[in-house]
């Protein structure tokens, strides 16, 4: 199994400044993706961080606005730029280790 | 696109009562994981599921891969189980995709 520690668990930001989200894994993973929890809405995939290249986007997620990182199989981190009111949402870092999936505990942002 | 359907979509009980969240999802799968939110939006696994079933203390998971269909029981409900509970689909690429979710209050 992996653990996964997303840091922070929560964060009040002010609109137009960026917020980095981290995601440690306990062991070499394969498979990194960030997901957002809008309210009342599903969790919806944001992007597979690959490493040592470029992220894979979803449809309706662009770099400029979610740039993540991949320095390596066990680390990834998300960042919310230039934020705004509708980016307040519960974001989530998940790993897939063979055939499971896991699950950090996710970051609450509230932009203000 | 696989779609993952929940009901109910709120559920109410008195403690003590047995509590069944279903989960209807479109196409195939490799995997079928149940979650469990609560109000502070930590996310916590409860169950991963590719066929029959699991028990972990009161909580039970079943799936039917003929029927595409899953519940999750939860026998002598108490109010620290109140907490949004999540259904999601995995295909072999571990990409999730998620119901909305079940929001569950037990009442003492």
């Amino acid at each position: 199994s992996a653990v996964i520690s997303q840091k922070p668990s929560r964060d009040i930001c002010q609109r137009g400044t960026s917020l980095t989200i981290q995601c440690q894994v306990d062991s070499q993973v394969t498979m990194m993706f960030w997901y957002r929890q809008q309210p009342g809405q599903s969790l919806t995939l944001i992007a597979t961080a690959n490493q040592g290249s470029e992220a894979t986007y979803e449809s309706g997620f662009v770099i400029d606005k979610f740039p993540i990182s991949r320095p390596n199989l066990t680390f990834s981190t998300l960042t919310v730029s230039n934020m705004s009111p509708e980016d307040s949402s519960i974001y989530l870092c998940s790993v897939g280790d063979g055939w499971e999936a896991f699950f950090g505990q996710g970051t609450r942002l509230t932009v203000v | 696109k696989n779609e993952v359907e929940q009901s109910p979509q709120n559920l109410t009980a008195q403690e003590g009562e047995f509590i069944t969240i279903n989960c209807s999802y479109s196409v195939g799968i490799s995997a079928l994981h149940w979650l469990q939110q609560h109000p502070g939006g930590g996310i916590v696994s409860l169950f991963m599921l590719s066929s029959g079933k699991k028990k972990h203390g009161r909580l039970i998971a079943t799936i039917n891969i003929q029927e595409k269909h899953s519940s999750l029981h939860i026998t002598a409900s108490h109010p620290r189980d109140s907490a949004v509970y999540i259904c999601a689909v995995s295909l072999s690429n571990y990409k999730l995709t998620f119901g909305k979710g079940t929001l569950l209050t037990v009442n003492p």
